[in-house]
C-alpha cells in the first residue's frame, strides 16, 4: 500500500511568489491534514480537509490556502511568500479524524524563500 | 483548548539507559493522546496511542507510555536506549473539534 506522497520535495522560491504544494494521500483515506514545520514553532496546524471540505483552519493568514480534490488528493497554496514562511509543509492524511484520529504523513515539501 | 507540553527539547541518554520523555495535557476530559517519531529528512511515524482502552499503551520499536489522570501526564520510555533511537519525537492531542495539536518535540541523543 503506497504511504502519502508529496511533491515537490525541495524548492527554492523568492519573496513575493507563489507555490503550490501537492499531497496524495493513502488510497481510502479522505482527510488530509497540513502542517507547517519549524525549528522554532514546531508542528503547526494549518487545515484539514475531509471529502473536498474545509473541516478546520489553523491560525494562518489568508495568504495560505488548500483544496481538495474528489479523488481526496490536496493541494495547499502560499501566496505573496515572505522570509518567515521557509519551513518543512507536511501532509498527513487518515481515515476520517472523527475517529481515534492516527495520521499518516508524508515526507514533507521544504520550502526556501530568499 | 486542549493542548501538549514537552519538557526538554532535548534528551541525551547513554545507549543502554533508560529513555524518559515527557508529556504533559491539559484536559478535561480524557483525550486521545499520541506519541510520534521524526527521523532526519522524514515525516512522522506513529509510535504508539492512547484511546482509554489502557493507561499502559506499547508501541512500536520498544516503546510505551503511561496515561496518568492523576499526573495529567503521558511519558514515553524505553528501558534500554539503541543509537538508532535518535530521533525527535512529539507527543501530540486529538481535540474536540478534532484537530491533532503536537507538542513542540524532544530530539533524543544517544551517546555511545
Amino acid at each position: 500500500k503506497a504511504g502519502v506522497t508529496q511533491t515537490p520535495r525541495y524548492l527554492i522560491k523568492t519573496r513575493g511568489q507563489q507555490v503550490t504544494l501537492s499531497c496524495s494521500p493513502i488510497s481510502g483515506h479522505r482527510s488530509v491534514s497540513w502542517y507547517q514545520q519549524t525549528p522554532g514553532q514546531g508542528l503547526q496546524f494549518l487545515f484539514e480537509y475531509f471529502s473536498e471540505t474545509q473541516r478546520n483552519k489553523g491560525n494562518f493568514p489568508g495568504r495560505f490556502s488548500g483544496r481538495q480534490f474528489s479523488n481526496s488528493r490536496s493541494e495547499m497554496n502560499v501566496s505573496t511568500l515572505e522570509l518567515g514562511d521557509s519551513a518543512l509543509y507536511l501532509c498527513a492524511s487518515s481515515l476520517s479524524l472523527a475517529n481515534t484520529g492516527e495520521l499518516f504523513f508524508g515526507e514533507g515539501s521544504r520550502l526556501t524563500v530568499l | 483548548a486542549q493542548s501538549v507540553t514537552q519538557l526538554g527539547s532535548h534528551v541525551s541518554v547513554s545507549e543502554g539507559a533508560l529513555v524518559l520523555l515527557r508529556c504533559n495535557y491539559s484536559s478535561s476530559v480524557p483525550p486521545y493522546l499520541f506519541w510520534y517519531v521524526q527521523y532526519p529528512n522524514q515525516g512522522l511515524q506513529l509510535l504508539l496511542k492512547y484511546t482509554s482502552a489502557a493507561t499502559l499503551v506499547k508501541g512500536i520499536n520498544g516503546f510505551e507510555a503511561e496515561f496518568k489522570k492523576s499526573e495529567t501526564s503521558f511519558h514515553l520510555t524505553k528501558p534500554s536506549a539503541h543509537m538508532s533511537d535518535a530521533a525527535e519525537y512529539f507527543c501530540a492531542v486529538k481535540r474536540r473539534d478534532d484537530k491533532i495539536i503536537f507538542g513542540k518535540g524532544t530530539r533524543l541523543h544517544i551517546l555511545p
